[in-house]
């Protein structure tokens, strides 16, 4: 258990559907993030949060919508996907954007049909 | 090029030591890591060098970080099964005002019986 947890584990959508992924952390961090990790690529950063505030778009297409209510949770909505939008998506948490180290949720495999 | 790059597979037998390597590209790079990521599980920071050392050892662990040929390397000693699983070698670019962690695509690490 790294105090990030995602849900759910695994999603499987339609490319007409509109769904969410969910991350919560209970570590008191400040700092929350997306990544994407598909086969074969590096693990891409999508998006950025700093006490609630999105610092970073890493030029993520607007059919990805990221929430991030408090500092213990962060959404990211879904509509409209694409086959090759499926992945495994990760959560992660440091205590600044800075900090020197980043704690990660499971993922959620999402796949989209 | 990518901006940090390994190897995509590593067999090793049991009892032998792993040794897995990681080149990167920016040298004002602050520090360097090592993930884990086991089968269905997010990703779990193994070790970490700060960029003005030259090495760091953790139990079974060893990193080597060669900073004029940005060259790290993990080792692993006694290889055991549990250590099968995905290794990313990420470093921590500094870019302005922000901080952002690049990761490699992960070399794969097979246990030979």
């Amino acid at each position: 258990e790294t105090g990030v947890t995602q849900t759910p584990r695994h999603l499987v959508m339609g490319m007409t559907n509109k769904k969410s992924l969910k991350c919560e952390q209970h570590l008191g961090h400040n700092a929350m993030y997306w990544y994407k990790q598909s086969a074969k690529k590096p693990l891409e950063l999508m998006f950025v949060y700093n006490f609630k505030e999105q610092t970073e778009n890493n030029s993520v297409p607007s059919r990805f919508s990221p929430e991030c209510p408090n500092s213990s949770h962060l959404f990211l909505h879904l509509h409209t996907l694409q086959p090759e939008d499926s992945a495994l998506y990760l959560c992660a948490s440091s205590q600044e954007p800075d900090s020197r180290e980043a704690f990660f949720g499971q993922g959620t495999r999402l796949t989209v049909v | 090029g990518e901006d940090v790059e390994q190897s995509l597979f590593l067999s090793v037998r049991e009892g032998d030591s792993s040794v897995i390597n990681c080149t990167y590209t920016d040298s004002s790079s602050t520090y360097l890591y090592w993930y884990k990521q086991e089968p269905g599980a997010g990703l779990q920071l193994l070790t970490y060098i700060f960029s003005n050392m030259d090495m760091k050892q953790d139990q079974r662990l060893t990193v080597l970080l060669n900073k004029k040929d940005k060259h790290l390397s993990l080792r692993i000693a006694d290889t055991q099964t549990g250590d099968s699983a995905i290794y990313f070698c990420a470093e921590k670019k500094v870019r302005g005002r922000d901080d952002k962690i690049i990761f490699g695509k992960g070399t794969r690490l097979h246990i030979l019986p």
